[in-house]
């Protein structure tokens, strides 16, 4: 069964410091989201991605976030200057078409010290 | 306000008894309503859609109330392996986001 794989499963960073984590969606998939979980707490939507730009965003992506499609393949979400608060699950989902169900990747726990 | 709302958990059952979860959620454009199942430290997994008639996989039966804008999970004889965190998700057509609820945890208890 196809799936979504993320990289790296766990990074620790220090604050301040940028990070990038990266997602390989299922390659027929033309829709690409990140999601993101704080421990104990609800799964919230991040950004979502549709041929080549962002097509929506929630108040949790301000600048200091973003997300690029680089080379066909891969996505990614890149966090410029990492605060404490950003330690969290990050999830990235894809699906074939807007009507589809989700396939979420296994998830990047980053870790901010 | 919460748009999603969920039964404050956990529930611990037993092997073999049927349990139920609820939701509700505030946004009355919502169209599609799923149910997820996450394990610990897990992805989301896709569970079962949930559609106004009501339908059924296995041990599992969803139901929507769209006046009430209440959803609801039923799990018929559990098992060891049911014990995961539910998780309520809603959202409007298209390509709008998934919005989820907390979650409710079930312990199956041998």
């Amino acid at each position: 069964e196809p799936e979504v794989t993320q990289t790296p499963s766990h990074q620790v960073t220090q604050m301040g410091q940028e990070v990038i984590l990266r997602c390989v969606p299922i390659s027929n998939h033309l829709y690409f989201y990140w999601y993101r979980q704080i421990l104990g707490q609800k799964v919230e939507f991040l950004v979502s991605f549709y041929n080549n730009e962002i097509s929506e965003k929630s108040e949790i992506f301000d600048d200091q976030f973003s997300v690029e499609r680089p080379d066909g393949s891969n996505f990614t979400l890149k966090i410029r200057s990492t605060k404490l608060e950003d330690s969290a699950m990050y999830f990235c989902a894809s699906r074939q078409a807007a009507n589809y169900g989700y396939t979420f990747g296994s998830g990047t726990r980053l870790t901010v010290v | 306000r919460k748009e999603v709302e969920q039964d404050p958990g956990p529930f611990n059952v037993p092997e073999g008894a049927t349990v139920a979860f609820n939701c509700t959620y505030s946004n009355s454009a919502s169209q599609s309503f799923f149910w997820y199942r996450q394990d610990c430290r897990k992805e989301p997994k896709l569970l079962m859609s949930v559609y106004s008639s009501g339908n059924e996989d296995g041990r599992f039966t969803a139901q929507l109330n769209r006046a009430s804008q209440y959803i609801s999970l039923l799990i018929r004889d559990s098992k060891l392996s049911d014990s995961a965190t539910y998780l309520c998700v809603v959202t409007t057509s298209g390509n709008t986001p998934l919005v989820f609820g907390k979650g409710t945890r079930l312990s199956v208890i041998a």
